[in-house]
């Protein structure tokens, strides 16, 4: 069965420092590689996406994607309370376009 | 770019009856929209693929007589949830994607609770 983990935290970080969130994936097809945010009782919201090897960065985040290793993560600089929220990975399984979703990370950053 | 309304976003209501929920795309041609549903503290779950068009394709365990999906046009699907009863009570999004490989957006959801 195709999978998608993350470690489901909480991860507290103190504000102002990185945050590193981590995801792997069993299939080794798999084509494209997404991180959403979720803040409680919202629907998804999409931060980044990533379809290569190496990194991509945006404003505050980057994403960082190792096909060989099968993980892709997702760093956060200079975290801000605003960021406490679920972070989801998915993840496209090969030959369709079809999210298979981690389970998500929770995000505390702290005051 | 790429908004997805979803509506209604709250929904309560009384066993037996059936709820339908619209999902458009305002700014995009959504050729393929997809519903999810989530239970509280647990990610999305796909129910099924919806190309404009043609019959849904739903996911192993649901039920197609229950969750009737129709996406009549380029920019709207709308999920029916039949007969509802209290264990169909949950967080109801749509998705919807243009083109090969962008992004899923999502709509804001429907929270749905049936008594």
């Amino acid at each position: 069965q195709k999978e998608v983990e993350q470690n489901s935290g909480p991860l507290s970080v103190p504000e102002g420092a990185i945050a590193s969130l981590n995801c792997t994936y069993s299939d080794r097809g798999s084509q494209s590689f997404f991180w959403y945010r979720q803040y409680s009782g919202k629907s998804p919201e999409l931060i980044m996406f990533i379809y290569s090897n190496g990194d991509k960065e945006d404003g505050r985040f980057t994403a960082q994607l190792n096909k060989a290793s099968q993980y892709v993560s997702l760093l956060i600089r200079d975290s801000q309370p605003s960021d406490s929220a679920t972070y989801l990975c998915a993840v496209t399984t090969s030959g369709t376009y079809k999210y298979i979703f981690g389970t998500g990370t929770r995000l505390k950053v702290l005051a | 770019g790429a908004v997805v309304s979803q509506h209604p976003s709250w929904v309560i209501c009384k066993s037996g009856t059936s709820v339908k929920i619209e999902c458009r795309s305002l700014d995009f041609q959504a050729t393929t929209m997809f519903w999810y549903r989530q239970f509280p503290k647990q990610s999305l779950m796909l129910m099924a693929t919806s190309n404009e068009g043609s019959k849904a394709t739903y996911e192993q365990g649901v039920e197609k007589d229950k969750f009737l999906i129709n996406h009549a046009s380029l920019t709207l699907s709308t999920l029916t949830v039949t007969s509802a009863h209290p264990e169909d009570s949950s967080f109801y999004i749509c998705s919807a994607r243009d083109v090969s490989n962008q992004p899923q957006h999502f709509g804001d959801g429907t929270r749905l609770s049936i008594l």
